[in-house]
């Protein structure tokens, strides 16, 4: 089945480390988001991508740091400078860039607790 | 400033009874618009989509949204709510832009 993959599920991380998330689709989607949702908040953008090895910043990068090496794959790496990383990580894709008609489809999501 | 607004933070409604969703925006042209709903600790699961043509959109789950252009509003309803709707809706925005704008959410409770 065609779809879009976020891993782990649940992630903990200790003060001053830096951990990766990993979303991987196999849409064939072109472009990729990272969104975060904090209670009440609704969601908010990191980073998105319209083409491998391109990709540019949303609204929250700072403290976030993303790659597109392949197509597929759009991992998104919370860094020690993110200050208030404890929340619902969301990894979404679309076939065209938002903005075309498109829709976006979003993975099952990974909540990052501090610890 | 362009936005989204879900005026409504928490609903409650009986099962069986209609439910209605209000989504306002403010942006220059008529954007792309969607609902989506999330069920807890889930992902996001698209309802609808209005691009163009009729106002009125069907979608899944017996759930359907109305245009209204001269109120910027994108409002979903269904008739007749089952105790399975509970969840988180959000409604969303692509104006010609890179980008998915997003409400902060209507959070449904269903009373049996």
């Amino acid at each position: 089945d065609g779809g879009i993959t976020q891993s782990p599920k649940y992630l903990f991380r200790k003060e001053g480390q830096n951990v990766t998330l990993s979303c991987e689709q196999n849409l064939n989607h072109d472009a990729m988001y990272w969104y975060r949702q904090d209670p009440g908040q609704g969601l908010r953008l990191i980073y998105y991508s319209q083409i491998v090895n391109d990709f540019q910043k949303g609204d929250i990068a700072e403290g976030y740091s993303v790659s597109r090496e392949k197509k597929e794959s759009f991992p998104l790496t919370v860094t020690s400078a993110q200050k208030n990383p404890t929340a619902f990580y969301l990894c979404a894709s679309s076939i065209g860039f938002a903005g075309t008609g498109t829709e976006a489809f979003f993975g099952q999501g990974t909540r990052l607790t501090v610890v | 400033a362009q936005s989204v607004t879900q005026p409504d933070i928490h609903i409650t409604v009986s099962e069986g009874a209609s439910l209605e969703l209000r989504c306002n925006y403010s942006y220059g042209a008529t954007p792309y618009l969607f609902w989506y709903v999330q069920s807890p600790g889930q992902g996001l699961q698209l309802l609808l989509k209005y691009f163009s043509g009729d106002t009125l959109v069907q979608g899944i789950k017996g759930f359907e949204a109305e245009f209204k252009r001269s109120q910027s509003s994108f409002n979903l309803r269904k008739p007749s709510v089952h105790w399975s709707d509970a969840a988180e809706y959000f409604c969303a925005v692509a104006p010609t832009s890179n980008q998915f704008y997003f409400g902060t959410g209507t959070s449904l409770t269903v009373i049996p």
